[in-house]
């Protein structure tokens, strides 16, 4: 099993750029996130999804959408890049509502 | 809004010693506490804690939650040099959006 698969592993765009990020997930896990990590702020949620059709905003949503056509991916588009959004992002899933997350091994994006 | 704050925010040790990480917490729907390492990449998974006073163990970790007073604390016993890394507390959240909310970390360094 590959577990949580992201793409690319480094990315760097020039403001108002657009572009996704790739989550991919081989477990069939019904929970998916996206975090992005700042120093000193932790691991902040981005959007979540329950399934396969139903996503919802987490703390900080504003310039990013999602998708979840399938059980297996979990897309997260960048609309208009801006500088605040250089940051390491985490995708990660879970199987059922009482077990934890995996993530994957992250996306370091810079914006200049 | 929920809230999880882990203390120390770093700290350095020699090899050998025994550390103590705390991690704090005021989560509405609390579901779990789990704790992750995290060196380079991705967070890693530790532990899940859902029932007071049962300590989980793995090696020279174990943890603890306290439901009452509303904390964990992660141990670590004769550290070695390969227990550097960021520690993550998060607490999971009950309902369909199993949400997970982190701590902003506790960085320990451990020296020779």
């Amino acid at each position: 099993n590959a577990g949580v698969t992201q793409t690319p592993k480094f990315q760097v765009l020039k403001t108002g750029q657009s572009m996704t990020l790739q989550c991919a997930q081989d477990m069939n896990h019904e929970y998916m996130s996206w975090y992005r990590q700042d120093p000193g702020m932790g691991l902040r949620l981005i959007h979540y999804s329950v399934g396969a059709g139903i996503t919802d905003q987490g703390e900080v949503p504003n310039g990013y959408n999602v998708s979840r056509s399938t059980t297996e991916d979990f897309p997260l588009r960048l609309l208009s890049a801006a500088p605040s959004q250089t940051s390491v992002y985490f995708c990660a899933s879970k199987g059922g509502a009482s077990v934890g997350y995996t993530f994957g091994s992250g996306t370091r994006l810079t914006v200049v | 809004e929920d809230k999880v704050v882990q203390s120390p925010l770093s700290l350095v040790v020699h090899e050998g010693d025994t550390v103590t990480l705390n991690c704090s917490y005021e989560v509405t729907n609390f579901r779990s506490l789990l704790w992750y390492k995290q060196e380079k990449k991705a967070p890693t998974f530790l532990f899940m804690l859902t029932s007071s006073g049962i300590e989980k163990k793995s090696g020279r970790l174990s943890s603890i939650l306290d439901k009452k007073e509303l904390f964990s604390i992660l141990n670590i016993t004769a550290t070695q040099t390969g227990d550097s890394a960021v520690y993550l507390c998060a607490v999971l959240n009950t309902g369909t959006a199993s949400k997970l909310t982190f701590g902003t970390g506790t960085r320990l360094q451990v020296t020779l």
